[in-house]
């Protein structure tokens, strides 16, 4: 069985400041890991996936994440915020080709 | 290239009724899944299509069915509505890729559902 947790609903950071997503999985194979992020009213978009090989993953708009293995945790970090990053990040875990399991979500909000 | 496209985005029903969700993947993906987004919730998956199987099945009930046709496309059908099921119903795409799983997943922008 797999599971996601994302600690933290609301996360709040001023422009420029470093983001901190946090995540922790659960899985019983080796997983696959993404962060989605989803702006008002619209679809999911993958920010960045990590399957296997280099444990840091870089991903889109200055996004990276690292996982680690150890601690079952899959955080997503950028180091200067921007005002366009405020939107709701997903972090879901799968195995090879199945069903993708999200967490609940953490609202991340930007202010100037 | 188009990405994944869903109809219709925007619908409502009375409970009790029967509605038809569609879905046309990623050119080249042939992989087929849906997920239900509640309000402030993140998507939980419904079930997954390839070669016009049900694959996998998540935790819902069988009034949700679906289907997939041999261009990849799909619906999902949701009978006797109940005012819970109203929520976002995204329609994701990839590719399996033998020994290597799937490939980048794709949503689509999601069909609005609301049930009165």
């Amino acid at each position: 069985a797999q599971s996601v947790t994302q600690l933290g609903s609301h996360v709040s950071v001023s422009e420029g400041a470093l983001v901190l997503l946090r995540c922790n999985y659960s899985s019983s194979v080796p997983p696959y890991l993404f962060w989605y992020v989803q702006y008002p009213n619209q679809g999911l978009q993958l920010l960045l996936k990590y399957t296997t090989g280099a444990t840091l993953v870089k991903g889109i708009n200055g996004f990276e994440a690292e996982f680690k293995k150890s601690e079952t945790s899959f955080h997503l970090t950028k180091p200067s915020a921007h005002m366009s990053d405020a939107a709701e990040y997903f972090c879901a875990v799968s195995g090879q080709g199945t069903a993708l399991i999200f967490g609940k979500g953490t609202t991340l909000s930007v202010s100037s | 290239d188009a990405g994944v496209t869903q109809s219709p985005t925007h619908l409502i029903k009375t409970r009790g009724q029967q509605v038809t969700l569609r879905c046309s993947p990623k050119s080249g993906h042939d992989t087929v899944s849906w997920y239900q987004q509640a309000l402030g919730q993140g998507p939980q998956f419904i079930f997954q299509y390839y070669e016009e199987e049900e694959r996998q099945r998540g935790n819902f009930p069988d009034r949700f069915s679906g289907h997939q046709f041999p261009n990849y496309s799909s619906e999902l059908n949701v009978n006797a509505l109940l005012l819970g099921d109203s929520a976002l119903y995204l329609c994701a795409s990839s590719r399996l890729v033998p020994g290597q799983g799937a490939s980048i997943i794709y949503f689509g922008e999601g069909s609005w559902l609301t049930v009165v």
